[in-house]
């Protein structure tokens, strides 16, 4: 089955700086990339969803590429703020008609310092 | 707009305790409707689907059952309670016709602490 790399599982950058986390996914046949942040004791936040057919999309600060070829999916967080800080998910799914089947990775835990 | 809610929001149970945790959507007719599991630290494995009233598949066997009472509650429950239990549970919709694909939208979770 689906199996979903994340890297890097913690990460730590100070305000203004730029953060990246990359997932690794394994199934050809992968068509749904999504984000979610996780707040402590908290639900998933949907941050971003992108379909198999976008390389890249920005949004409020936030850039993900897809790299089909490398089965990549990154996530870019442009000036991160503390406000930031959290656990971010990456999750991929493929194409199904209504299991709500997402292969999640572990999960980064990042930190905005000051 | 569509709200997600989850009950209770912590629990501590002892072991061979029953369990019973619930999720009601409000502002979507007919959604489909998970049940995600999160380990203390861990990540997320998908438990139940239901895409009607009383219909629900199981995806991973934990000795757990899930049922649809009605079109916007889903129920998670248990007669015994095992340690492995504890974690985070969380409840997850998703639109009938979803035109972008697999996009689920989460509750808030519910947090089991199993002694």
């Amino acid at each position: 089955g689906e199996q979903v790399e994340q890297r890097p599982p913690h990460l730590s950058v100070p305000e203004g700086d730029s953060a990246v986390i990359i997932c690794t996914y394994t199934d050809s046949a992968t068509a749904y990339f999504y984000w979610y942040k996780q707040e402590p004791g908290a639900g998933l936040q949907l941050l971003m969803s992108v379909f198999s057919n976008v390389d890249r999309k920005e949004e409020q600060g936030l850039t993900v590429l897809l790299n089909k070829k490398d089965k990549q999916l990154s996530l870019n967080l442009t000036a991160a703020h503390p406000g930031d800080s959290a656990v971010y998910f990456c999750a991929v799914s493929a194409p199904g008609a209504n299991t709500g089947k997402l292969t999640f990775g572990h999960g980064t835990i990042l930190r905005v310092h000051p | 707009a569509q709200t997600i809610h989850q009950w209770p929001v912590a629990e501590i149970k002892a072991v061979g305790s029953p369990l019973s945790l619930g999720c009601t959507i409000k502002g979507k007719s007919s959604p489909n409707l998970y049940w995600y599991w999160q380990a203390t630290g861990g990540t997320l494995q998908q438990l139940f689907y239901s895409i009607t009233v009383g219909q629900v598949e199981s995806v991973v066997q934990l000795n757990l059952s899930a049922s649809r009472p009605k079109d916007d509650q889903f129920i998670l429950s248990t007669e015994k309670l095992l340690l492995s239990h504890s974690g985070f549970y969380l409840c997850a919709w998703r639109p009938l016709r979803d035109i972008s694909g697999n996009t689920l939208y989460f509750g808030e979770g519910s947090r089991l602490i199993v002694v």
